[in-house]
Order: C-alpha cells, then structure tokens, then sequence
C-alpha cells in the first residue's frame, strides 16, 4: 500500500514564524503536491511537483513555497506565518499518467498561527 | 475555467438505503472523473475512477455513473451502512496533466 506521512498532526506557530511542513512517500512516485483545505472552499492546490528539483505553482502560492531535493520528500516552507494561513494542510502523491491519476493523501497537519 | 459543484448539505439518510450523491461540473468534459472519501480530520481517500467513455463503473457497493451530455456523475452507495458516514468529494484533471480539481464535497450521513 502506499503511504504519505506528514511530519506532523498538529502544529501552533506564532505570526512571522517560518513554518516547515514535511512530506514524504514511500512509493516512488514522481508527482507530488500540497493542498490546503478550509470549510467551504475545498482542497486548493499550493504547489506541485513532477521530478525532483521541479515544482509549478497551483492556484494560491502566495506566502508559501516549496522544496524537493529527493524523489521521496517534498516540503511546504511559509516563510513568514500569518493567521490566514491557519487551515490543515494536506500533501498528495501519484503516479505517472500512465495510471489512474489517483492521488495519495497525507494525514494532514492541522496549523494554527496565532 | 473548470468549476465543480457539489451540494454542500448534508445528506441524512436510513441505514439499508441507496445514497445518491451527484457532482456537476460547468465547462469541458474531462478525460475521467473521480471520486473520493473524506473521514473528519483525515487526508482523502482514492475510491473510483471513471473515463469519459464508460457510462457506469461498479466496485462492490459502490457505483458511479457518467453522463458527459448533463456535463454530471453520480456516485451511489447501496445497501448503505452508518460506516459509510463521510464526505465525498470528485475531482476531474484540471488539463491534460495530473492536476485535479476537487469539488467541496458532500457529506453523507448514514442513520443506523
């Protein structure tokens, strides 16, 4: 089975705080992403990534940004916390498109900037 | 651009009915179409796929309908179960690549 471990559950950050969210995946897939998702409004895309060291904005990057340095890992940076960024925070990984294109998710980690 | 729409209440129904959740999306028709399971305070789940030229897809008490004309799918839960309390949510690519969209999902209850 694959599995997506988020390197926290929960997480409490100050405002201006820089924030770390890791992610990683043990089943060698090339695409990986980052979503928030808050009441109402869905899973939104932050970033993606399609091969190590590349990475494409999604739909909301403003105020994040991202890191993969190895195929298995891919991490969310906010380099400067603030409230509106309080949401829980979901990592995704896939295979190439030769599959379903189904998505693998993370647990979640549920940040509150206070 | 693509938008996806799923009724955002809440469906109540009887432990031993069909649920019948729908998934309505405004612009092109999609390559495929998903749909996934959301338990509170956890990532989604991967349930089924269905491609635009399939009209009906079936996994065990699952089934998901695709009419491309009425730009809609359905997804149904027969013979439901109070386990099956959750949200469910579709997502279609968002181009030719791998990118989804996801609908805000429906949540389903399930009355014992």
């Amino acid at each position: 089975d694959v599995k997506v471990t988020q390197s926290s559950r929960y997480l409490v950050k100050r405002t201006g705080e820089k924030v770390f969210l890791e992610c990683v995946q043990d089943m060698d897939h090339e695409n990986m992403f980052w979503y928030r998702q808050d009441p109402g409004l869905g899973l939104r895309l932050i970033y993606f990534s399609y091969d190590v060291k590349m990475k494409e904005k999604g739909d909301i990057p403003e105020g994040y940004s991202v890191s993969r340095e190895k195929k298995e890992r891919f991490s969310l940076i906010l380099e400067s916390a603030s409230t509106n960024q309080t949401s829980m925070y979901l990592c995704a990984s896939s295979p190439p498109m030769t599959g379903q294109g189904e998505q693998y998710f993370g647990p979640g980690t549920r940040l509150t900037v206070t | 651009s693509q938008k996806i729409e799923q009724n955002s209440e809440a469906l109540n129904i009887q432990e031993g009915k069909t649920a019948t959740l729908t998934c309505n999306y405004t612009n092109y028709s999609p390559a495929y179409l998903q749909w996934y399971r959301q338990d509170p305070g956890r990532g989604p789940v991967f349930l089924l796929l269905i491609r635009e030229n399939e009209k009906e897809k079936r996994k065990e008490r699952l089934k998901v309908t695709f009419d491309t004309t009425l730009k809609q799918s359905l997804f149904h839960i027969t013979a439901s179960q109070p386990a099956d309390s959750a949200t469910y949510l579709c997502a279609l690519p968002m181009d030719s690549s791998y990118k989804l969209i996801f609908g805000s999902g429906t949540r389903l209850l399930v009355r014992p």
